[in-house]
Formats: structure tokens, C-alpha cells, sequence
């Protein structure tokens, strides 16, 4: 079946710019996350959703990043203002059950802020 | 707070090899420990999963081990091959306070398998 989908896949954006990230989960999977993977470091846990809330939001760097999901399916990360440091890899993942199930991820955007 | 680390942080071993990829964690406390595959351009794959009840889980020519008293996982890989030269990434679920979905990652070893 399909796997988790994200685009775009390469987003080059100005300094102090708005970006969207989409990320398409497998279909049935209730759990979903968002990491950051900045050049030379591990990935970063972002935020967690269970169906369409999110009960941990922990990760957000900062005021300027804020996310959604719908229909228990697609997410939006979206990052306003985008400063240098936020260039990075922003991989979205899923999974049935969120306590011990195996989290299946995308392929990533690769955000670059000039 | 939950810290993972990866020993090598590159490797790069003749085809045909025996190699094992060290990955140590602060927090014994943990749900379960993932190890992936990092290529580049298609994200990670995920290789093995070991539940904190279990010791080891066999895939193929990969195995996977976790000693969660000393914080402790090994990833073996037998009779290496040039299509296995990627980064692989460990990742650990929970800790002492934590949270029982969110993956804590190591910075991941770089392998290199030469023809």
C-alpha cells in the first residue's frame, strides 16, 4: 500500500517568508508526527497527533511554527517568518498505535532559507 | 531528559564483512528501541523493532539487540554488502517522565560498504 507522503519535497524560501509543509499519512493511521533533522544533528521530535488533536507540542521551537491536522488524515506544518536556522529536514511519520507500534515515515521536505 | 548515542559515527568496511553498530541511552526506562535505515532522498526505513520486554529481533542478515538495564542496543549486520552503505539511525521510545510515543534519535552512523 502507499506510504506516508510529504511535499514538497525541496522548498527554497526568502528570509521572513510563510511555508507550508504537507504531510499525507498512511491511510488508517491515527497517530502522526512531525521531526526536524538539521544539518550534522539527530532528528528532532516537533509535535504528535492523535486523530486530529495534539496533545503534545513540546518540540515547536517556537511561536513561529504552528501545525494542523484533519480528518484524522493530512497535516500542515507551517512555519512563519522562516529564519536561517529553521533550514532543515522536516520529516512527518505515522502509526497505528502510538504506544508501541512501529512509526513509518516519509520522505521529507527539505526546507533551505536564504 | 533522554540522550542517544551512536558509536561509530562512520564506518566503512570491505563487502562481504561482519560489522556491529553500537547505540547507548541515558534513560533505561524506555517502551521500545527502533533501529533505521537513512538513505538519502527517501527518508528513513525502518529495519527492527525490539519491545523493551524482548532481548533481540532477526531480520534477514541484520539483528538487533537491547540490554535495557546498561542502556544498551547493538545492530549486526552479517556478510555485508555495497547495497547496505547508508546511515543508520537508532531510536529509542520514552523514558523516566516521558512521553510513550515520542522517538529520541542518535546522530546515526554513517556506513560505507566497498566493493
Amino acid at each position: 500500500g502507499a506510504g506516508v507522503s510529504q511535499s514538497p519535497s525541496n522548498k527554497v524560501t526568502e528570509k521572513g517568508k510563510d511555508v507550508e509543509l504537507r504531510c499525507d499519512p498512511i491511510s488508517g493511521h491515527t497517530a502522526l508526527y512531525w521531526y526536524r533533522q538539521r544539518l550534522g544533528q539527530g532528528l528532532e521530535f516537533l509535535i504528535y497527533f492523535q486523530g486530529n488533536s495534539a496533545p503534545d507540542k513540546s518540540g515547536l521551537p517556537s511561536d513561529r511554527f504552528s501545525a494542523e491536522r484533519t480528518g484524522e488524515s493530512v497535516s500542515t506544518l507551517t512555519i512563519q517568518r522562516t529564519q536561517q536556522e529553521d533550514s532543515a529536514v522536516y520529516l512527518c511519520a505515522s502509526s497505528l498505535d502510538p504506544g508501541t507500534d512501529t512509526q513509518y515515515f516519509g520522505p521529507g521536505t527539505r526546507l533551505t532559507v536564504l | 531528559k533522554q540522550e542517544v548515542t551512536q558509536i561509530p559515527a562512520a564506518l566503512s568496511v570491505p563487502e562481504g564483512e561482519n560489522l556491529v553498530l553500537n547505540c547507548s541511552f541515558t534513560d533505561s526506562a524506555i517502551y521500545n528501541l527502533q533501529w533505521f535505515r537513512q538513505d538519502p532522498g527517501k527518508g528513513l526505513t525502518s529495519l527492527l523493532l525490539i519491545q523493551s520486554s524482548q532481548r533481540e529481533q532477526t531480520s534477514g542478515r541484520l539483528n538487533a539487540s537491547l540490554d535495557k538495564s546498561s542502556g544498551r542496543s547493538t545492530l549486526y549486520i552479517a556478510a555485508s554488502q555495497p547495497g547496505d552503505s547508508a546511515t543508520y539511525l537508532c531510536a529509542v521510545r520514552g523514558g523516566s517522565g516521558g512521553s510513550n510515543y515520542k522517538l529520541t534519535f542518535g546522530k546515526g552512523t554513517l556506513l560505507t560498504v566497498n566493493p
